[in-house]
């Protein structure tokens, strides 16, 4: 299985940007790099996706690495409800996303 | 249009009971999962049906746990002789069609408390 490594827990203050970083560094050239995130007491929604080039949508942007071995997720200013357990998955051409344990995040006011 | 919906949302029961809990996927979605959240943990996959074909079981932590999925739409996944470690959040989700189609929407989950 194919497994990604965020740091447990980053703060940020209220209109700043955020930058979540993630490892996978055994990802395979067809996994597709995932981002949801889980608010309280709510299940998780999807965020964001990308294969090799850098992608925008309204909610954030990811940015991956070239070697694809590591991207992150950008939140251009924080807000509080943007507080959120946030997690990078890996989905192979096939059934399964391997939900880690994510970054849960912090906005101070 | 309507989310996916799940029931119950709180569920107590006691050990060696069975439990039937039911998923309400959105209108149209052939693909839908289930997942387990221990308290604190991230999300473990459970189970994954895609139309009529034969379901990836390969989450389901042990025969006890069984999941059914009745003309193409509603699920129900089944926990049988429950053990005080199946408490968890149990969360569904489905997912449109098509090899374009990426997103999961999630219920709300249900609450499974094992006495």
């Amino acid at each position: 299985d194919a497994k990604t490594t965020q740091p447990n827990s980053m703060e940020s203050n209220e209109e700043e940007p955020v930058h979540l970083p993630c490892n996978h560094s055994t990802i395979s050239g067809t996994d597709y790099i995932h981002w949801y995130r889980q608010l309280p007491s709510q299940g998780p929604e999807y965020v964001i996706h990308g294969l090799t080039s850098n992608v925008n949508n309204r909610m954030a942007s990811l940015a991956i690495a070239e070697d694809r071995k590591s991207s992150t997720l950008i939140l251009h200013r924080a807000t509080l409800r943007d507080a959120a357990v946030y997690y990078c998955i890996l989905r192979p051409t096939g059934n399964q996303f391997y939900f880690g344990t994510g970054t849960s995040l912090t906005v101070i006011p | 249009g309507a989310g996916v919906s799940q029931s119950p949302s709180n569920k107590v029961t006691e050990k060696g009971k069975d439990v039937e809990l039911r998923c309400d996927p959105i209108s149209g979605h052939t693909a839908l999962y289930w997942y387990r959240q221990s308290l604190g943990q991230g999300l473990e996959f459970l189970i994954y049906f895609q139309g009529n074909s034969a379901p990836d079981k390969s989450g389901l932590p042990s025969d006890r746990f069984s999941a059914e999925r009745t003309g193409g739409s509603v699920s129900t996944l089944t926990i049988q002789r429950t053990q005080q470690e199946d408490s968890a959040v149990y969360l569904c989700a489905s997912r449109s069609p098509g090899l374009g189609s990426n997103e999961q929407f999630f219920g709300p989950g249900t609450r499974l408390t094992v006495l």
